[in-house]
């Protein structure tokens, strides 16, 4: 079983849905959790870091589930611009160094 | 603005040849890493440092070596002794190196061979 994975797509959805994507985690004592977003042939853009309690920033949702190791990005009233590829990353524990990538999920939102 | 600087943005390696890849912070930020990623796949760790003058191979550190002799700066030697260098190289930092903040990420390198 792989540490962090992610289904990888491509999620085609029309603009204005709602889409949600879910990460699993192999490592029940992982500490730490982000979501970033990749554009094609870009660097990782740090989207949000997952809280315990859930967190929100404007059209974006993350949840953590630590009973069933996962953790979610829900995305509401998508836009064109939100098109691109969505990395799950998970740190493990504390005091490592090391942050395990999960091979990202494709968003298409199409017109 | 604080960020990170990589460069060149486009390399071209010949066979037999070392190239060197620039990674430069102003973000005050402890830890540095390094990450190679290809087509379809996730990052992988090369090399990582989270002090002055220490660093530690990643999980493919095979046929690449960095230095860490300033705060700010953290180069990665490709050489020739990787034969498969052909990938997309992204260098990251944290505030620390325990895990708990997030990494942020220079805008990459891509090196080719000719």
């Amino acid at each position: 079983r792989k540490e962090v994975e992610q289904d990888p797509g491509p999620f085609n959805v029309p603009e204005g849905a709602t889409v949600a994507f879910n990460c699993t985690y192999s490592n029940s004592a992982s500490q730490s959790f982000f979501w970033y977003r990749q554009d094609c042939r870009k660097e990782p853009k740090l989207l949000m870091s997952v809280y315990s309690s859930g967190n929100e920033d404007g059209r974006f949702t993350a949840q953590l589930n630590r009973a069933s190791q996962y953790i979610s990005l829900l995305i509401r009233d998508s836009k064109l611009s939100d098109s691109a590829t969505y990395l799950c990353v998970v740190s493990p524990a504390s005091g490592t160094y090391k942050y395990i990538f999960g091979t990202g999920t494709r968003l298409k939102v199409l017109a | 603005d604080g960020g990170i600087t990589q460069s060149p943005k486009y390399l071209f390696r010949k066979e037999g040849q070392n190239v060197t890849l620039s990674c430069e912070q102003n973000l005050n930020h402890d830890a540095m890493y390094w990450y190679r990623q290809d087509p379809g796949q996730g990052l992988r760790l090369i090399y990582y440092s989270q002090i002055v003058n220490d660093f530690q191979k990643g999980d493919i550190a095979e046929g690449y070596s960095v230095s860490r002799e300033k705060k700010e700066s953290f180069p990665l030697t490709v050489t020739s002794a990787q034969k498969n260098p052909t990938a997309f190289y992204l260098c990251a930092s944290s505030i620390s190196g325990t895990g708990y903040q997030p990494q942020h990420f220079g805008d990459g390198t891509r090196l080719s061979i000719l």
